[in-house]
Order: C-alpha cells, then sequence, then structure tokens
C-alpha cells in the first residue's frame, strides 16, 4: 500500500448532482494531481495542487475544480455531473515533479 | 506536449512463455519514462521508471524495460509470466521539473496482459 487513501471508493449520482471526492496525501509530499480514468482508456490529467496553489490543470472544464488543504490533502468537485464523468478518478501525492503514489481510487458512476 | 502509444491493446500469452509490451512516445523535451500495472478494480501499482543512466531498469515481479532514445520506445518484458501477472499495463511519460514540459504524467492507452494456463 502507498499510504495514499481516496474516499468514497465507489459512489452512484444522478445527472446534474454534485460530487466531492476525497484525497489523503502521504507523508512529507506537497503536492497532489488528480486524474480521471474512463472505462477502457488510459488516466487522464485533470489538475494539480502545489502548497494549496493549483499548480498545472489538464483540458477539463471548469466545473472540475479542486481544494488543497495545509495538511496537502485533497478534494476534487465536479458539479452539474454528465454521464461520461462516470470513471475512476485517482490521486497522487508526490514531490514536484516526480509522479508520486496512486490512491487505489474512487469509483463514480453517473446515472 | 508529450504522447504516449502502446502499440498493442491486447497482448494473450501463455504462461511460462514471454512476452513483450511495446511503448512510443513523442516530446519535444527529455521525459522520465514508467511503467505501472493495475489490476481488476484496483488503482495504478508503479512497476519500473526510467530517469537516467543505465538503459536497462528492473522492477518488481520479474519485470524489465529498456529505453531506446533513437527510437523513442520504453518496451516492457519478462522472460516468463505467470497467471498472476493478468492485468492492463500502462507507460507513461513525466518532464523533469524545469524542462519547461509541464507537470503531468501522460498515459498510453494501455496494454490488457492476458496469461492462459
Amino acid at each position: 500500500e502507498t499510504g495514499v487513501t481516496q474516499s468514497p471508493t465507489h459512489l452512484i449520482k444522478t445527472r446534474g448532482q454534485q460530487v466531492t471526492l476525497r484525497c489523503s496525501s502521504q507523508s512529507g509530499h506537497n503536492t497532489v494531481s488528480w486524474y480521471q480514468q474512463a472505462l477502457g482508456q488510459g488516466p487522464q490529467f485533470i489538475f494539480q495542487y502545489y502548497r494549496e496553489e493549483e499548480n498545472g490543470r489538464g483540458n477539463f472544464p471548469p466545473r472540475f475544480s479542486g481544494l488543497q488543504f495545509p495538511n496537502y490533502s485533497s478534494e476534487l468537485n465536479v458539479n452539474a455531473l454528465e454521464l461520461d464523468d462516470s470513471a475512476l478518478y485517482l490521486c497522487a501525492s508526490s514531490y514536484p515533479g516526480t509522479p508520486g503514489d496512486f490512491g487505489e481510487g474512487s469509483w463514480l458512476t453517473v446515472v | 506536449a508529450q504522447s504516449v502509444t502502446q502499440l498493442d491493446s491486447q497482448v494473450p500469452v501463455f504462461e511460462e512463455a514471454p512476452v513483450e509490451l511495446r511503448c512510443n512516445y513523442s516530446s519535444s523535451v527529455s521525459v522520465y519514462l514508467f511503467w505501472y500495472v493495475q489490476y481488476p478494480n484496483q488503482g495504478l501499482q508503479l512497476l519500473l521508471k526510467y530517469l537516467s543512466g543505465s538503459t536497462l531498469v528492473k522492477g518488481i515481479n520479474g519485470f524489465e524495460a529498456e529505453f531506446n532514445k533513437s527510437q523513442t520506445s520504453f518496451h516492457l518484458r519478462k522472460p516468463s509470466v505467470h497467471i498472476s501477472d493478468t492485468a492492463e499495463y500502462f507507460c507513461a511519460v513525466i518532464p523533469p521539473v524545469g524542462t519547461g514540459g509541464g507537470n503531468k504524467l501522460t498515459f498510453g492507452t494501455g496494454t490488457q496482459l492476458k496469461v492462459e494456463l
């Protein structure tokens, strides 16, 4: 195990709702990155937080937002959920410029 | 920007046979290279990485990979596979800090390795 914990592990939401996913970073790591992995695809970078500031963003709309807290844990928020948001959401905690360690992911199903 | 191509979406192989999973990348800057394994319904586990130095890198579970700069490849190999190696394998790249290439992992689409008896 990597020491990176994600919650919840599984959840089902209805289209149009909002969801918050959480990630605890590994001790000593000050950077958290979030990835979306759709079924049958490789993970796609959503954004990264470094010392509570967004530090890079992939090609995702603004309804995907995040936070990083002083203890370096992080949240991913998705508003106005769409069916295509159904995916495994992975977070990785690291030092800047390194890939870090991944959590087990949060499975989101939008119905 | 970087891109990663995994040429084979599925690779069936018999147990105890050798296997090679292919990965090619494209980048305007130098990159670090990684292979990850994902077992069903689980997250990503790092198999091995190339940062610098010897182009042949050894990882966990008997896997190894060779970095070939001229061919921009980083193929994963194992001389004898086991049933338990059945999983999805992802090749990924990240540019080093300060190279201006961004700070994210770019993944390939994955190769499903299916080991059969």
